[in-house]
């Protein structure tokens, strides 16, 4: 099965950036979506299809998928952006959809 | 708006059975696919099953392949879970979510706000 591998955890001081990789078998042929679950909420999709941003979401968030890395970069990082965060892709050798191990981001 | 309002959780005893229904609003449902996902406790995000606008078409994971069955009635804007045969292992938050597009390759968009299932004697 297609496994899809985060960093446990980021810190990052406000208005920094924040990277966050998800790296997979030759991920970069695959589109790339990128989650934000904040604790006891809903998951909200904040980058799809590698870099494209859902209405709401703040220009501070954006993507990039290549080789065997995709990454979500969260610029001038505020302290709402704690969070954990999660990539997504589709399989289509065996039709399932698969996520990352999640990512904890702490602003310090 | 888009709303999606799960129903449905509760405490089952190991080996029992749950019906989930999740009823949208906001966007035209037979026009896209629809999933379950859940949560385990402290755990991250799995995905569970898919279905296609039609309905004609449906994924599980493997480890609730044959004992979970996902369905969708596009006259009533409401998807189903049935769950069976059920073990400790799926207790969790169970999320409705839709899908972006078709099924292959989706995004989900918009997501519910769970309903928990427990499976505990």
């Amino acid at each position: 099965s297609y496994v899809l591998t985060q960093p446990p955890s980021v810190s990052v001081a406000p208005g920094q950036t924040a990277r966050i990789t998800c790296g997979g078998n030759n991920i970069g042929s695959k589109s790339v979506h990128w989650y934000q679950q904040k604790p006891g909420q809903a998951p909200v999709l904040v980058v799809c299809d590698d870099s494209d941003r859902p209405s709401g979401i703040p220009e501070r968030f954006s993507g990039s998928n290549s080789g065997n890395t995709a990454t979500l970069t969260i610029s001038r990082v505020e302290a709402g952006d704690e969070a954990d965060y999660y990539c997504q892709v589709w399989d289509s050798t065996t039709d399932h959809y698969v996520f990352g191990t999640g990512t904890k981001v702490t602003v310090l | 708006e888009v709303q999606l309002l799960e129903s449905g959780g509760g405490l089952v005893q190991p080996g029992g059975s749950l019906r989930l229904s999740c009823a949208a609003s906001g966007f035209t449902f037979t026009n896209y696919a629809m999933s379950w996902l859940r949560q385990a406790p402290g755990k991250g995000l799995e995905w569970v099953s898919a279905i296609s606008g039609s309905g004609h078409s449906t994924y599980y994971a493997d480890s609730v392949k044959g004992r979970f069955t996902i369905s969708r009635d596009n006259s009533k804007n409401t998807l189903y879970l049935q769950m069976n045969s059920l073990r400790a292992e799926d207790t969790a938050v169970y999320y409705c979510a839709k899908g972006s597009r078709v099924v292959g390759g989706m995004a989900f968009d918009y997501w519910g706000q769970g309903t928990l299932v427990t499976v505990s004697s």
